[in-house]
C-alpha cells in the first residue's frame, strides 16, 4: 500500500493568497483526520471525517479554513485568504474504522506564508 | 475530558544507554494508548498501542511501554538506544466513544555517540 499521500510536500505563498493542500488516505480506509503542527501549539485536530461526513470540525481556527471530502479517496483542506501565522506542517492521517484505531500519517505539507 | 502530559520536553541520552519517556493521561474509564515516532521532516510513526490486556505491550524498533492504571502511566522505555532513535515522541489517548485521538506535546529525544 502507498500509505497516506499527500500534496504539495512544501507550499511557498504570500499573505491573502488561496492555499489548497490535498491528501489521499489509505485505501480502505473510513476516518481522515487533517491536523496542524507548530512548535508554540504541537500538534492540533482541525477537523475529521467519517465516511466522508464531517464529524468534528471544533479545531479548524477560523473561517478561512475549510475542508471537504467529496469521496472516500480525496480531501482538501482550503485556506482562503492566507495570513503568516497559518504557516505551518499539515498532516493528513486516516484509520480503517471509527473508535481510536491507529492512525496512519501522511509527510505532511510544509506550508509558509510570506 | 482527556487530556495526555509528556513532562519531559527534551531528553539527551548516550547510545547504548537504556531509556524511559514518561506519559500520563487522564480519563475516566480504560483508555486506548499510543505511542507514535517522529522523525525530522517526517510524518508520525506508530510505535505500538494498548488497548486491553497484558500491561506490557511490545513495539518496533526494540521499544516497549507499560499501561499502569494506578499511576495513569504508559511509560515507553528501550533497554539500549541507538542513535537513529533520536525523534520526537508522541503519547497518545483516545476513548472509546469517539474517533479522536489526544497527543500530548512531544519528547524530544537526542542521542550521543
Amino acid at each position: 500500500d502507498a500509505g497516506v499521500i499527500q500534496s504539495p510536500r512544501h507550499e511557498v505563498t504570500e499573505m491573502g493568497q488561496e492555499v489548497t493542500l490535498r491528501c489521499k488516505p489509505i485505501s480502505g480506509h473510513n476516518s481522515l483526520f487533517w491536523y496542524r503542527q507548530t512548535m508554540m501549539r504541537g500538534l492540533e485536530l482541525l477537523i475529521y471525517f467519517n465516511n466522508n461526513v464531517p464529524i468534528d470540525d471544533s479545531g479548524m481556527p477560523e473561517d478561512r479554513f475549510s475542508a471537504k471530502m467529496p469521496n472516500a479517496s480525496f480531501s482538501t483542506l482550503k485556506i482562503q485568504p492566507s495570513e503568516p501565522r497559518d504557516s505551518a506542517v499539515y498532516f493528513c492521517a486516516s484509520s480503517f474504522r471509527g473508535g481510536p484505531e491507529t492512525q496512519y500519517f501522511g509527510p505532511g505539507t510544509r506550508l509558509l506564508v510570506l | 475530558a482527556q487530556s495526555v502530559t509528556q513532562p519531559d520536553i527534551h531528553i539527551t541520552v548516550s547510545e547504548g544507554a537504556s531509556l524511559e519517556l514518561r506519559c500520563n493521561y487522564s480519563y475516566g474509564a480504560t483508555p486506548y494508548l499510543f505511542w507514535y515516532v517522529q522523525s525530522p521532516g517526517q510524518g508520525l510513526q506508530l510505535l505500538l498501542k494498548y488497548f486491553s490486556g497484558d500491561t506490557l505491550v511490545q513495539g518496533i524498533k526494540g521499544f516497549e511501554a507499560e499501561f499502569k492504571r494506578s499511576q495513569s502511566s504508559f511509560n515507553l522505555r528501550k533497554p539500549s538506544v541507538h542513535w537513529s532513535d533520536a525523534a520526537e515522541y508522541f503519547c497518545a489517548v483516545g476513548a472509546r466513544n469517539t474517533d479522536k485521538l489526544i497527543f500530548g506535546t512531544g519528547t524530544r529525544l537526542q542521542v550521543f555517540p
